[in-house]
């Protein structure tokens, strides 16, 4: 059973960094690309960021670019999330999502959230 | 960046009752186009993918139709767990990957 649990949420002030991590279990974490998707509250869903399988590339929305960077460890089937520089903007619920195949952005599995809240 | 617009925002239905929501895309995104279900406090669920495709594990009372800029998703027979806030969304062109607003299915 594909499992994804992600952590390092939390309250953090405007300009501040945070580091948000997912570890994927129930399926080979090699083979699949991953993404960072997220929810405002009350607001529909926001993709952040996605990472083809090998880590080879990377792929970033304007919203976020120059101030996250997404990474992950095969090795440790872990996939991660550098915020900095955050936002008020950048309050959410911010999801792990498995892609069905390569990059084809068709978000199969998520994990249950972790909120990070941008705050003074 | 492709706008999806979902329509209605509200829909009032009982349980054994035919629900149609609506995606309408600001241009054309092909086939490219799925559908999440979302309950409060879970993360949304796969449901649909290019336009017509259950995902694992999803009953066949679901399914999607639709294409270029209209799409449509049924539930033939509403079950009091389908009682949610449905999401399309395009992967055409991205990024920027876009996601509709919405529509909430009450009872």
């Amino acid at each position: 059973e594909v499992d994804l649990l992600e952590s390092g949420g939390g309250l953090v002030q405007p300009g501040g960094s945070l580091r948000l991590s997912c570890a994927a279990s129930g399926f080979t974490f090699s083979s699949y690309a991953m993404s960072w998707v997220r929810q405002a509250p009350g607001k529909g869903p926001e993709w952040v960021s996605g990472i083809r399988d090998n880590g080879g590339s990377t792929y970033y929305a304007d919203s976020v670019k120059g101030r996250f960077t997404i990474s992950r460890d095969n090795s440790k089937s872990t996939l991660d999330l550098q915020m900095d520089s955050l936002r008020a903007e950048d309050t959410a619920i911010y999801y792990c999502a498995k892609l069905r195949q390569q990059m084809d952005m068709v978000f199969d599995y998520w994990g249950q959230g972790t909120l990070v809240t941008v705050s003074s | 960046e492709i706008v999806l617009t979902q329509s209605p925002a509200t829909l009032s239905l009982s349980p054994g009752e035919r629900a149609t929501l609506s995606c309408r895309a600001s241009q054309s995104v092909s086939n490219y186009l799925a559908w999440y279900q979302q309950k409060p406090g879970q993360a949304p669920r796969l449901l649909i993918y290019d336009t017509s495709n259950r995902a694992t594990g999803i009953p066949a009372r679901f399914s999607g139709s639709g294409s270029g800029t209209d799409f449509t998703l049924t539930i033939s027979s509403l079950e009091p767990e389908d009682f949610a806030v449905y999401y399309c969304q395009q992967r055409l062109n991205w990024p920027p990957l876009t996601f509709g607003g919405g529509t909430k299915v009450e009872i």
